[in-house]
């Protein structure tokens, strides 16, 4: 069983469109996450919600938009994509926050703007 | 704000040999730290967890220190092989729900 799912892998899309990204974990895990990694594979946290709540919000644009329907789920919106969010986006989870669990990671999505 | 560093950028070793990858980070307030690999094209798995109050941990042929004093962390592979070609990223934890602030990486080839 996949601990930690996220749909779809892989995503061509256009500027200017608007895409979602799915992330689901089984594992009963209080915190979530979304990480993007560049082209240069450089992974930087952009959000995190515990229990639904956002907790944090790290300098992304407000065109990416988190949604956390239940604990064990937190979508990705991203409105009017630009070229400069290709990039693999990389769902996570864990127990009560990182402090002394370990996280889990999805397999990534890869997000290509043409 | 919290900045990890790896050394060395990438390594090709031959089979057989002991290695060592290297981290280090400049706010010792960490809860726990750790090692994760990452093959192309797939995403991040877990090898080592170290708690801040833990000097080291092993499993298998790998076995990562933490020293919080100087801000370090090492990785440690025994006898590589092939199937270790990845790339290895270390994550410092500044605790809560903070999530991890990741090195670039290791992209390690052990040549067969």
């Amino acid at each position: 069983d996949t601990a930690v799912s996220q749909t779809p892998k892989y995503l061509v899309t256009q500027m200017g469109n608007d895409k979602s990204i799915k992330c689901e974990q089984n594992l009963g895990h209080d915190t979530m996450y979304w990480y993007k990694q560049d082209s240069k594979k450089f992974l930087k946290i952009m959000f995190s919600y515990n229990n639904k709540e956002l907790i944090i919000n790290e300098t992304v644009p407000n065109r990416f938009s988190p949604k956390s329907p239940d604990k064990a789920h937190l979508n990705l919106h991203i409105n009017s994509l630009e070229l400069g969010d290709s990039a693999v986006y990389f769902c996570a989870s864990s127990q009560r926050g990182i402090s002394g669990n370990t996280i889990y990671f999805g397999e990534g999505s890869w997000l290509t703007v043409v | 704000k919290q900045e990890v560093t790896q050394i060395p950028a990438a390594l090709s070793v031959p089979e057989g040999e002991n290695l060592v990858l290297n981290c280090s980070f400049t706010d010792s307030a960490i809860y726990n730290l750790q090692w994760f690999r990452q093959d192309p094209g797939k995403g991040l798995t877990s090898l080592l967890l170290i708690q801040s109050s833990q000097r080291e941990q092993t499993s298998g042929r790998l076995n990562a220190s933490l020293d919080k004093s100087s801000g370090r962390s090492t990785l440690y592979i025994a006898a590589s092989q092939p199937g270790d070609s990845a790339t290895y990223l270390c994550a410092a934890s500044g605790g809560g729900a903070d999530g991890l602030t990741f090195g670039k990486g290791t992209h390690l080839i052990i040549q067969p």
